[in-house]
């Protein structure tokens, strides 16, 4: 799977968008673009995926450059309870998740 | 919506002990992966099972063991416990033939070896 880069920390006001950006510059073809949080010791949720076209859901946005390349969280109206920590993984749909060390984002008041 | 069940959600065991954890997927999920997380430390993959079958592997300790049952439900066999196996163990399931494949996590069982 091929590694992805995060930074480690961010913040964000509460009622702002949160954007967490993921670099993947070794992504394959075949490989998605997952995005899971971890809230304090709960299991990983999952939020979103994408192969090349961005995506919406009730969660989040995300953006996926042309190339691949990066990509981009966006919580649009942060909440105290996004706090957590964010992992941006790549894969091959049926693979196991390689978790990196994520950003930790914290939204404050 | 019906969710992964884990149990027990807390395991305190001494060393040299046995402990078996138990994971119920989603129902139709079919394929169960299990993870490892230690004290400060992020998710670290052990084993999956697709079909009742081992499909992958990680690093999991040779006195792990796992299996898959005919009801989809899963279960992690850990020996000779040591105080480095303390952790969060979690189970995810997904469905294999869907589009997404995304896994779907429980909340964990804390295994506290003493």
């Amino acid at each position: 799977d091929a590694k992805t880069t995060q930074p480690p920390s961010m913040d964000c006001a509460e009622g702002r968008a949160a954007n967490l950006p993921c670099n993947h510059s070794t992504i394959s073809g075949n490989e998605y673009v997952y995005w899971y949080r971890q809230i304090h010791s709960q299991g990983p949720q999952y939020i979103i995926h994408g192969l090349k076209n961005n995506e919406t859901n009730e969660m989040a946005s995300l953006i996926i450059t042309e190339d691949r390349k990066s990509s981009t969280l966006i919580l649009p109206l942060a909440t105290l309870r996004d706090t957590a920590v964010y992992y941006c993984i790549v894969r091959v749909n049926t693979d196991k998740l390689i978790f990196g060390t994520g950003t930790r984002l914290q939204v404050f008041p | 919506a019906a969710g992964v069940i884990q149990s027990p959600r807390h395991l305190i065991k001494e060393k040299r002990e046995t402990a078996t954890l138990k994971c119920y997927p989603i129902p139709r999920h079919d394929t169960v992966y299990w993870y490892q997380q230690g004290p400060g430390q992020d998710p670290q993959f052990l084993i999956s099972f697709y079909e009742k079958m081992q499909s992958d592997k990680g690093s999991i300790p040779d006195r792990f063991s796992a299996q898959q049952f005919s009801d989809y439900h899963s279960e992690l066999n850990m020996s000779s416990l040591e105080l480095g196996d303390s952790a969060l163990y979690f189970c995810a399931s997904s469905l294999g033939l869907s589009s997404g494949y995304e896994q779907y996590f429980g909340p964990g069982t804390r295994l506290t070896v003493t």
